[in-house]
C-alpha cells in the first residue's frame, strides 16, 4: 500500500512571498501524484498532477510541483502567494496497478497573511 | 450540469439512527469513492466501487454500508449512527483524476 506524508500541518506566509508545501510518499512501484486544494466549506479541486513525462508539473493558479523519484517527493511551490491562496492543500498518490485508488496525506493549511 | 452532487449538504441525527448520504455523478465514471474528513487525519477512504454492483472496503469501512445498483449513484448508509461518525463526508468519482463532490457535514448527537 502507498502512504503519503505531509510534514507541515500549517504553513504561515506573508503575501507575495514564495511558498513550498512538502509531500513525501512511499511506494515500491511506479506512482502517479496529485495535489488538491480545498477552500473553506468546499470540496477538493485538482491543482496539478504527475502521470508521466516531465518531472516539473505546472498547475492552476501559478502553482507547480516537481517529482523527485530518488527522494520520493512531490513538493508544491508558488513563487508569490496571494491572500486568495489561503486554503488546505492535499497531496495524493496512486500507483500503476491500482490507478483509481488514491491515498491522501493529512493536509497542509496555508495561511497567507497581508 | 455535469458534475458530482451530494445530498444532503448538512445533516444532524441521533445516535442509533440510520442515515443515508447520497452521491450522484453525471460523467458515467466507473469508479466512485466515499471519504471522511476529520481534523488531523486528512481524507480516509471508507468504501469504493469499480463499477455497478462491485464495491470494496477502504481504510475505515466499519459501521458503513454502500450499494451501487446504477453507475451514476453511490449511496453511503450509516446503519446505526455513532458519535464517532460525526464528520464531513466526500464522494468522488474517477476519470484520470478524482473529482469531488461538495461534501456532507454530518453531526451525530
Amino acid at each position: 500500500a502507498q502512504s503519503v506524508t505531509q510534514l507541515d500541518s500549517q504553513v504561515p506566509v506573508f503575501e507575495e512571498a514564495p511558498v513550498e508545501l512538502r509531500c513525501n510518499y512511499s511506494s515500491s512501484v511506479s506512482v502517479y501524484l496529485f495535489w488538491y486544494v480545498q477552500y473553506p466549506n468546499q470540496g477538493l479541486q485538482l491543482l496539478l498532477k504527475y502521470l508521466s513525462g516531465s518531472t516539473l508539473v505546472k498547475g492552476i493558479n501559478g502553482f507547480e510541483a516537481e517529482f523527485n523519484k530518488s527522494q520520493t517527493s512531490f513538493h508544491l511551490r508558488k513563487p508569490s502567494v496571494h491572500i486568495s491562496d489561503t486554503a488546505e492543500y492535499f497531496c495524493a498518490v496512486s500507483d500503476l496497478y491500482n490507478f483509481n485508488k488514491f491515498y491522501f496525506g493529512s493536509g497542509t493549511k496555508l495561511n497567507v497573511k497581508p | 450540469d455535469a458534475g458530482i452532487t451530494q445530498s444532503p449538504r448538512y445533516k444532524i441525527t441521533e445516535t442509533g439512527r440510520q442515515v443515508t448520504l447520497m452521491c450522484h455523478q453525471t460523467w458515467s465514471h466507473s469508479y466512485m469513492f466515499w471519504y471522511r474528513q476529520d481534523l488531523g487525519h486528512g481524507l480516509r477512504l471508507i468504501y469504493y466501487s469499480a463499477a455497478a454492483d462491485i464495491t470494496d472496503k477502504g481504510e475505515v469501512p466499519d459501521g458503513y454500508v454502500v450499494s451501487r445498483s446504477k453507475t451514476e449513484n453511490f449511496p453511503l448508509t450509516l446503519e446505526s449512527a455513532t458519535r464517532s461518525q460525526t464528520s464531513v463526508y466526500f464522494c468522488a468519482s474517477s476519470g484520470d483524476e478524482q473529482f469531488f463532490g461538495p461534501g456532507t457535514r454530518l453531526t451525530v448527537l
